[in-house]
């Protein structure tokens, strides 16, 4: 079985901080792991993905995430927030095994940037 | 243009309705899914279809069925919906063979019920 935990269902940050959302995973098998963003009124669209190459991951918007295995987590930061990185953020998981269909998502951190 | 795209947008329907909702892509994948995603809760499976012969129950597949009508057409019904299927719903899609799996979502459809 695999799931995810988000710590923190809102984190709120200034303007040009850094933005750091948590995501810890459990699998049983190698996992591969995903960050979704999800803008009001908008589906979910794909900031990164990790597929067990480089453990540091860079995606769209300047955010990037870490896989660290010992810790199972894949955090996601961005080094300075910006007003349109206010969203809602899902980390999911799929597996390498044989049920590699199924996406298990977290559930989610809203992000509020304040001026 | 979007790959993946639903229909209706929103939709407000009364308890003992039948309702369907629709999706579509144009990314030529094989895998379509449905998700429900509530506030604090994220997003659930509903069903999903590996190809239009093959389509499988997901975590919370009560009160739901679907149809697999082409490659590019997924439909989800409601057979007689109550208020506690009021949620948000996604269509997405991934190819085959992927190892990794991941998946391309729709804009989504708000449904209430009444």
């Amino acid at each position: 079985a695999q799931s995810v935990t988000q710590l923190g269902s809102h984190v709120s940050v200034s303007e040009g901080a850094l933005v750091l959302l948590r995501c810890n995973y459990s699998s049983s098998v190698p996992p591969y792991l995903f960050w979704y963003v999800q803008y009001p009124n908008q589906g979910l669209q794909l900031l990164l993905k990790y597929t067990s190459a480089a453990t540091l991951v860079k995606g769209i918007n300047g955010f990037e995430a870490e896989f660290k295995k010992s810790e199972t987590s894949f955090h996601l930061t961005k080094p300075s927030a910006h007003m349109s990185d206010a969203a809602e953020y899902f980390c999911a998981v799929s597996n390498s095994g044989g049920s590699n269909y199924k996406l298990t998502f977290g559930k989610g951190t809203l992000l509020t940037v304040n001026p | 243009d979007a790959d993946v795209t639903q229909t209706p947008r929103n939709r407000i329907t009364k308890t003992g309705k039948r309702i369907m909702l629709e999706c579509s892509q144009t990314k030529g994948h094989d895998r379509m899914y449905w998700y429900r995603q509530d506030p604090g809760l994220g997003l659930r499976l509903i069903y999903y279809s590996f190809d239009v012969k093959d389509i499988n129950k997901g975590e919370i597949s009560d009160g739901y069925s679907v149809s697999r009508q082409a490659q590019a057409k997924f439909s989800l019904s409601l057979e007689s919906a109550i208020p506690n299927q009021t949620a948000l719903y996604f269509c997405a899609t991934s190819p085959l063979p992927q190892g990794y799996n991941e998946q391309f979502f729709g804009p989504g459809t708000r449904l209430t019920v009444l």
